[in-house]
């Protein structure tokens, strides 16, 4: 049981490429979530996906877009790079229901230079 | 929107020490307060949560007290260690109108642990 888990670890882009970042679980979570994280700012909701084939926009949702493609797997797309997504960037998935216990993936670190 | 208030962002204790890190939030219909620790380089992970029908919960050092009258919850460690060291976020959830929850978290506070 893996948890959920994140690819890539680190990331270095320059201004306008394009890159998908992964995430899977593996505990038949329903919900799927998409974070930054800043120095001093917390954790920021990007999207979300309550359940499969449904995805939402969170607080900071400009310059992303997610799939959410099948129960297991949500990825986040950026489409042009800029030096102010450069964050760390953190899925989570939850199991509603008995818990609300939100379980979070390793971080996917990225530079956009 | 919703907001989660935090503070202190740094908080520096000598070990043995109590630390108390205080939250409020905004939204009168959340009912699930968590609080999570990250270390250096490391996700966030669950340490302790409280849901709105209970006023305290305890776990070894660890403590969580709420008052939904004021809004208010709060985090206490006692007898701290350094490996108590690390940042420490709480979080509300918010419901929205899909009757999905989703949590929002607040800024974080650094906690310093000296031997």
């Amino acid at each position: 049981n893996a948890g959920v888990t994140q690819t890539p670890k680190f990331q270095v882009l320059k201004t306008g490429q394009s890159m998908t970042l992964q995430c899977a679980q593996d505990m038949n979570h329903n919900s799927m979530y998409w974070y930054r994280q800043d120095p001093g700012m917390g954790l920021r909701l990007i999207y979300y996906s309550a359940s499969e084939g449904t995805t939402d926009k969170g607080e900071v949702p400009n310059g992303y877009n997610v799939s959410r493609l099948n129960k297991r797997e949500f990825s986040l797309r950026l489409e042009s790079a800029a030096p102010s997504q450069t964050s760390v960037y953190f899925c989570a998935s939850l199991k509603q229901g008995t818990t609300d216990t939100q379980y979070f993936g390793p971080g996917t670190r990225l530079t956009v230079l | 929107g919703e907001n989660v208030e935090q503070h202190p962002s740094t908080l520096s204790v000598q070990e043995g020490d109590s630390a108390v890190i205080k939250c409020t939030y905004s939204d009168s219909a959340s009912n699930y307060f968590p609080w999570y620790k990250q270390e250096l380089g490391k996700r966030p992970q669950l340490i302790i949560d409280i849901r709105s029908n209970v006023g305290e919960k305890k776990d070894q050092r660890i403590a969580v007290t709420l008052n939904k009258t004021a809004k208010h919850f709060s985090l206490h460690i006692t007898e701290t260690q350094p490996e108590d060291s690390a940042v420490y976020f709480c979080a509300a959830s918010i419901y929205l109108n899909t009757g999905f929850q989703k949590l929002v978290f607040g800024t974080g506070t650094r906690l310093l642990v000296s031997p």
